[in-house]
């Protein structure tokens, strides 16, 4: 697609559900990454991929996350047993080299909030 | 992945003033790049800065690089509402794990 695609764009969820977060990157970023927001907040990394690479998940703040990419295209976050600290948008960024020299695409972020 | 500071944290400016966010590293930096986060919305890449001294300009942004790699600021002239925003610097390359700074958030009275 023309850019980083989220879905969905809202997610309310209650204490202790499980959710799923998708994110479609650009036709071609070899490299994609998840980044967490809390409301007037900075980013926070998560996870990394690199094509077929083990990924990096030193970013991951508890066992309850966890990120898989299908095809070295589609990602999708999964977060266990929700907690309301959990609550905060969800960035997924790709780039197209591993360094990102180009610039990190970011798409519109997945808004949590678990209540 | 490398740690970035950046001031200040929040800047009020009036409509036309300049303004300039600075990004300190105590370590050399292989290369830097800015990013703007509108309200509501998601960071967008602006520019990389990758050489000693480097300076970019892009309409009435100036991005600059220092000589020792460790620090960078982003500068804009005549400030507009339009420039409304938080701004993050970002240490690149060398580390895939983009570290963000904590921002510098710009509000421009009109």
């Amino acid at each position: 697609g023309a850019g980083v695609s989220q879905s969905p764009s809202n997610k309310v969820t209650e204490k202790g559900k499980d959710v799923e977060l998708r994110c479609d990157p650009i036709s071609g970023h070899t490299a994609l990454y998840w980044y967490r927001q809390s409301l007037g907040q900075g980013l926070e990394f998560l996870i990394y991929f690199q094509g077929n690479s083990a990924p990096d998940k030193s970013g991951l703040p508890s066992d309850r996350f966890s990120a898989e990419r299908t095809g070295g295209s589609v990602s999708t976050l999964t977060i266990q047993r929700t907690q309301q600290e959990d609550s905060a948008v969800y960035l997924c960024a790709s780039s197209l080299t591993r360094t990102g020299n180009y610039g990190y695409t970011f798409g519109s972020g997945t808004r949590l909030t678990v209540v | 992945g490398q740690q970035v500071m950046q001031i200040p944290q929040y800047q009020h400016v009036q409509e036309g003033e300049d303004f300039t966010t600075y990004c300190n590293s105590s370590t050399t930096l292989s290369n830097i790049q800015w990013y703007k986060q509108r309200p509501g919305g998601h960071p967008v890449f602006l520019i990389q800065l990758v050489k000693s001294g480097e300076v970019k300009k892009q309409k009435r942004l100036t991005f600059q690089f220092g000589e020792a790699k460790k620090n960078s600021s982003l500068h804009i002239t005549a400030t507009q509402t339009t420039d409304v925003g938080t701004y993050f610097c970002a240490p690149g390359a060398g580390s895939y794990q983009l570290t963000f700074g904590k921002g510098t958030k710009l509000s421009v009275i009109p």
